[in-house]
């Protein structure tokens, strides 16, 4: 079972809409990341989070810690969002090592 | 500041050859952690190295390995290579110190197919 879950795997959108991708984890962690990964596997990381909220343009990110679940936001999307987006978590004294989720595929049409 | 850089970007294989990867983190940086990626498994760490140290290591074969020199700079290496290890390789860097948990630079990734 793999500790950290995504939903929805596959996202299609029209340009302009509020799109939401959700993570849940097992156990307790460290820290949250939220990357970004366009065709070619370049990967950007977008939030790095262990409470509360943070927000970068249009993209929101918030998290739950007694929950376990965190929330990625994109606001007004647009046809160049369309990309993979992945939740990774960090657990405690292991500060270089990420456990990912499988990703969730967003595609933004015009 | 430059990014983290790989070299080579692409490498094909045969089966049973080894190949070497390198890995150059972003100034400042001290941490390097490597990361496998096929479409099968996803993303799947393979270890981190900090001051010249594999301080955590995944769940992979001993026919992977790593080093970090003192310039931070981080190869590793796949020994007797296998129809599987066909995969994105990515490194990443951080601040990383001790105890705390930082942000992550990924670099472009290298693209090993192995025949």
């Amino acid at each position: 079972k793999n500790e950290v879950e995504q939903s929805p795997q596959n996202l299609t959108a029209q340009e302009g809409e509020f799109i939401t991708i959700n993570c849940s984890y097992s156990v307790g962690i460290s820290a949250l990341h939220w990357l970004q990964q366009h065709p070619g596997g370049g990967i950007v990381s977008l939030f790095m989070l262990s409470s509360g909220k943070k927000k970068h343009g249009r993209l929101i990110a918030t998290i739950n810690i007694q929950e376990k679940h965190s929330s990625l936001h994109i606001t007004a999307s647009h046809p160049r969002d369309s990309a993979v987006y992945i939740c990774a978590v960090t657990y405690g004294g292991s500060q270089g090592n990420l456990i990912f989720g499988k990703g969730t595929k967003l595609s933004v049409k015009p | 500041k430059a990014g983290v850089t790989q070299t080579p970007r692409y490498l094909i294989k045969t089966r049973g050859q080894q190949v070497t990867l390198s890995c150059s983190p972003i100034s400042g940086h001290r941490s390097v952690s490597w990361y496998q990626q096929t479409p099968g498994q996803g993303l799947q760490f393979l270890f981190e190295y900090f001051s010249e140290t594999q301080r955590n290591k995944g769940n992979f074969p001993g026919r992977f390995s790593g080093r970090q020199f003192s310039n931070s700079r981080s190869e590793m290496n796949v020994s007797t290579l296998e129809l599987g290890d066909s995969a994105l390789y990515l490194c990443a860097s951080s601040l990383a110190g001790n105890s705390e948990v930082n942000e992550q630079f990924f670099g472009p990734g290298t693209r090993l197919t192995v025949l």
